[in-house]
């Protein structure tokens, strides 16, 4: 099956600094890798996402890369704020066949220091 | 991603009682997924339902745990005789008829056993 690394499991910035998880993945059939942020006691929440027709996906401060050759992928956030404050789940999918399920990696702990 | 419901929100049970999970998906999504989430932990796959089938379950556990999902009403997530090591939060996600869609997750369920 699956499985899912990310890196690192806590970081810290300075506001206005940028962020950069990073993911790697094991099934070369994975073609689908969303990325979640989740608040504390809260659904976590889709902020980008990105398939593997595309090397780089961008939504404002976000940004996602993927290099399928190496099977990693990585958020690039800029300009960070307080708010962007959370943990931060990557995840891989495969988009065709009956196994659909997300496989996440353990998360990473962002704080934005103000 | 509002749309997808789920209760009760926050769930206390004693070891040996049952625990029932609802989970009604987004208007228009037949899928269903259901993921588990131990405390500072990332999401872990259950199981993936289609209306009236079960697609996937390899991630849940074979003893006391069971899914269904109905042609009418919510899917549900039953968990019999819990044990103190059931206490996490189980969220459902939904998604539409085709591959690799997004998944949507709901509020969570949050299971304590005494």
């Amino acid at each position: 099956g699956e499985n899912v690394e990310q890196h690192p499991s806590t970081l810290s910035v300075q506001e206005g600094d940028s962020a950069v998880i990073k993911c790697t993945y094991s099934d070369s059939a994975s073609n689908y890798f969303p990325w979640y942020k989740q608040e504390l006691g809260k659904r976590p929440q889709l902020i980008i996402d990105i398939r593997s027709n595309v090397g780089e996906k961008k939504d404002q401060r976000i940004a996602v890369t993927l290099n399928k050759t190496a099977k990693h992928f990585s958020l690039h956030i800029t300009e960070t704020q307080p708010e962007d404050s959370a943990v931060y789940f990557c995840a891989a999918s495969p988009d065709t066949g009956s196994a659909r399920q997300l496989t996440f990696g353990s998360g990473t702990q962002l704080t934005v220091l103000p | 991603n509002a749309g997808v419901m789920q209760n009760p929100r926050h769930l206390v049970r004693r070891r040996g009682q049952e625990a029932r999970l609802r989970c009604s998906p987004m208007k228009g999504h037949s899928h269903v997924y259901w993921y588990r989430q131990l405390p500072e932990e990332g999401l872990k796959f259950m199981v993936y339902l289609q209306k009236e089938n079960i697609i996937d379950e390899s991630g849940m556990p074979k003893e006391r745990f069971s899914a269904e999902f109905p042609k009418e009403g919510p899917s549900i997530l039953r968990i019999q005789q819990v044990v103190r090591g059931d206490s996490a939060a189980y969220f459902c996600a939904s998604g539409r008829n085709r591959g690799g869609d997004t998944q949507y997750f709901g509020p969570g369920t949050r299971l304590t056993v005494l």
